[in-house]
């Protein structure tokens, strides 16, 4: 099945700087790929995702970047501020109707 | 949007005794649901896909007779915690697909915290 690896597990910005977090997924046959943010205790938020036919989106300060290729996809959030402080998890699927596989998450904070 | 509700928020129980969840669609008809577990610090791990009408497909390692799932709806998918011993303490969290072609997002409830005495 599909194994989704998330690096870093931690990271810590200062406010203004780019922050980068990298997925590799195994399953060539993905071709769904969100990204959420979760607050503690609180649901994951879906902050941007990329289908396999499109190799990079961009929504505001949040981008993602795909790879097919190398069957590895990464977020970029620039101009962090501390607000953006929270857990991030990548995720992947195959279809429509298969579950999401998350990645392990990355911890990010952002230090005004 | 699409809006996911889940009922109780929270709940305490005691072990061995059982605790339904319910997993709502406010406004969207979900053929798929997925139930998910998160513990502290820890990604979510997938237990089960329920779709209406049907029996749950379980993850391996999941005891479908612990953790029972009903979709009798396309609205509602309930998680039943038979049993329950302080190790099923956790976080759990429902996830639904809208029917609609194209569509691949899931749209998550708000988790209920289960914590077993």
């Amino acid at each position: 099945g599909e194994n989704v690896e998330q690096h870093p597990s931690t990271l810590s910005v200062q406010e203004g700087d780019s922050a980068v977090i990298k997925c590799t997924y195994s399953d060539s046959a993905s071709n769904y790929f969100p990204w959420y943010k979760q607050e503690l205790g609180k649901r994951p938020q879906l902050i941007i995702d990329i289908r396999s036919n499109v190799g990079e989106k961009k929504d505001q300060r949040i981008a993602v970047t795909l790879n097919k290729t190398a069957k590895h996809f990464s977020l970029h959030i620039t101009e962090t501020q501390p607000e953006d402080s929270a857990v991030y998890f990548c995720a992947a699927s195959i279809q429509r109707n298969t579950p999401l596989v998350f990645g392990k998450g990355t911890r990010l904070s952002v230090i005004a | 949007g699409a809006v996911v509700s889940q009922h109780p928020s929270w709940v305490i129980c005691k072990s061995g005794t059982s605790v339904k969840i319910e997993c709502r669609s406010l406004d969207f008809q979900a053929t798929t649901m997925f139930w998910y577990r998160q513990f502290p610090k820890q990604s979510l791990m997938l237990m089960a896909t329920s779709n209406e009408g049907s029996k749950a497909t379980y993850e391996q390692g999941v005891e479908k007779d612990k953790f029972l799932i009903n979709h009798a709806s396309l609205t509602l998918s309930t998680l039943t915690v038979t049993s329950a011993h302080p190790e099923d303490s956790s976080f759990y969290i429902c996830s639904a697909r809208a029917g609609t072609q194209g569509s691949y997002e899931q749209y998550f409830g708000p988790g209920t915290r289960l914590t077993v005495t």
